[in-house]
């Protein structure tokens, strides 16, 4: 069974830093691997996606890396802003039919004026 | 606007009622996935549709919630006999895939309907 782990749980930064957030996976058979943006009580924005073949992606401030063999991505926020704050989800779909992303508990993410 | 909506966005019931939920995906996209997110937690998968056939259904779907896509548009899924157990938020996505090859199956979400059982 797949299970995806984000770490950490919550980040607390001020406004400009670089940042890195972070997510593993057990089973490398995945489809793709998407990053999503949640707002409390909001629904999901989907942020960057990776296919299996893939190692990286990149928009505006955002990039995002894929380690199949050893289950991992990485999500890198540059230049870090206040309305960056948000939770971050991390979720990997798997290679079989339905493609149904497995998700991991989110990063909370505050950038500090 | 063309992305995913979801109906009611609030929902508050008495423990027993039935619930039905709405969601409207992107209008070409074929597939079309029910997750829950509970409080703190990462979105669990429910259930997915691949145009108007339901293919898959999770352990975490009771006998008590059924889903439907008619026509393959829109999907309702209805919770009998809500239990406070059921309080969550009921996330839709939609998505776009085609059998060769196979694009990337990027899923959309929706805003989600907030369910509080009393």
């Amino acid at each position: 069974k797949q299970e995806v782990t984000q770490i950490p749980a919550a980040l607390s930064v001020p406004e400009g830093e670089n940042l890195v957030l972070n997510c593993s996976f057990t089973d490398s058979a995945i489809y793709n691997l998407q990053w999503f943006r949640q707002d409390p009580g909001k629904g999901l924005t989907s942020l960057l996606l990776i296919q299996s073949s893939q190692r990286e992606q990149t928009s505006g401030r955002l990039n995002a890396s894929l380690d199949k063999s050893s289950g991992r991505s990485t999500l890198y926020i540059a230049a870090s802003q206040p309305g960056d704050s948000a939770t971050y989800l991390c979720a990997v779909g798997d290679d079989q039919g339905a493609q149904k992303l497995v998700f991991g508990q989110g990063t909370r993410l505050t950038i500090n004026p | 606007d063309t992305g995913v909506s979801q109906d009611p966005r609030h929902k508050i019931t008495k423990r027993g009622q039935n619930v039905t939920f709405r969601c409207d995906p992107i209008s070409e996209h074929n597939r079309l996935y029910w997750y829950r997110q509970t409080l703190g937690q990462g979105p669990e998968f429910l259930t997915y549709f691949q145009n108007e056939a339901q293919l898959e259904k999770s352990r975490l779907l009771s006998d008590r919630f059924s889903a439907e896509r008619p026509k393959g548009s829109f999907s309702t899924l209805e919770i009998q006999r809500t239990e406070q157990g059921d309080s969550a938020m009921y996330l839709c996505a939609s998505s776009f895939v085609i059998g060769v090859p196979r694009i990337t199956n990027e899923q959309f979400f929706g805003p989600g309907t907030r369910l509080t059982v009393l």
